[in-house]
């Protein structure tokens, strides 16, 4: 079954600066990477997704990008604002089997 | 608020006993799923439906475990017999499953503690 890693389990910056979360996945099978972010005691809330077809995504000051060869995809948050800090999560599946396997997270601090 | 509902939010009850959580997805969906969360760890995939029926469920789920979607829009997610090991959040998701286009969308989830 898929495998999902993700790096760093956290990760401290400064206000203004980018921040890069890193996931590797195990099954080439895999066409669907969402990012979720997770802020204490709330429900994970989807902020970027990404598929198989495209290389790149990008949100206002969020981006993902995505390598099928090595199979890994990154997250990208730049001038990182205080509110910005939470648990992000990626997550990998096959589209028509949704078992969805998730990272164990990052847990973002943004210091103002 | 049009979102995915679950209820109850909390849960404690003693170990043997047995608890069920219900999920409300977002009203077109069509898709339902259920995931455990436990502390810094990310959601663990238990089971989901189309509709009314229960497509996949994962090898980690004990027998103790049951869910049902008996007119494919609500949810239930019963425990039999629960151990201290079951604690943790159990999150419910929807998806609206078109061609291309499967996003999830989480719901608050229910924190069971078992004593």
């Amino acid at each position: 079954g898929e495998n999902v890693e993700q790096h760093p389990s956290t990760l401290s910056v400064q206000e203004g600066d980018s921040a890069v979360i890193k996931c590797t996945y195990s099954d080439s099978a895999s066409n669907y990477f969402p990012w979720y972010k997770q802020e204490l005691g709330k429900r994970p809330q989807l902020i970027i997704d990404i598929r198989s077809n495209v290389g790149e995504k990008k949100d206002q000051r969020i981006a993902v990008t995505l390598n099928k060869t090595a199979k890994h995809f990154s997250l990208h948050i730049t001038e990182t604002q205080p509110e910005d800090s939470a648990v992000y999560f990626c997550a990998a599946s096959i589209s028509y089997n949704n078992d969805m396997r998730f990272g164990a997270g990052t847990r973002l601090t943004v210091k103002p | 608020d049009t979102g995915v509902s679950q209820d109850p939010r909390h849960k404690i009850t003693k170990r043997g006993q047995n608890v069920t959580f219900r999920c409300d997805p977002i009203s077109e969906h069509n898709r339902l799923y259920w995931y455990r969360q436990t502390l810094g760890q990310g959601p663990e995939f238990l089971t989901y439906f189309q509709n009314e029926a229960q497509l996949e469920k994962s090898r980690l789920l004990s027998d103790r475990f049951s869910a049902e979607r008996p007119k494919g829009s609500f949810s239930t997610l019963e425990i039999q017999r629960t151990e201290q090991g079951d604690s943790a959040m159990y999150l419910c998701a929807s998806s609206l499953k078109l061609a291309g286009e499967d996003t999830q969308y989480f719901g608050p989830g229910t924190r069971l503690t078992v004593l």
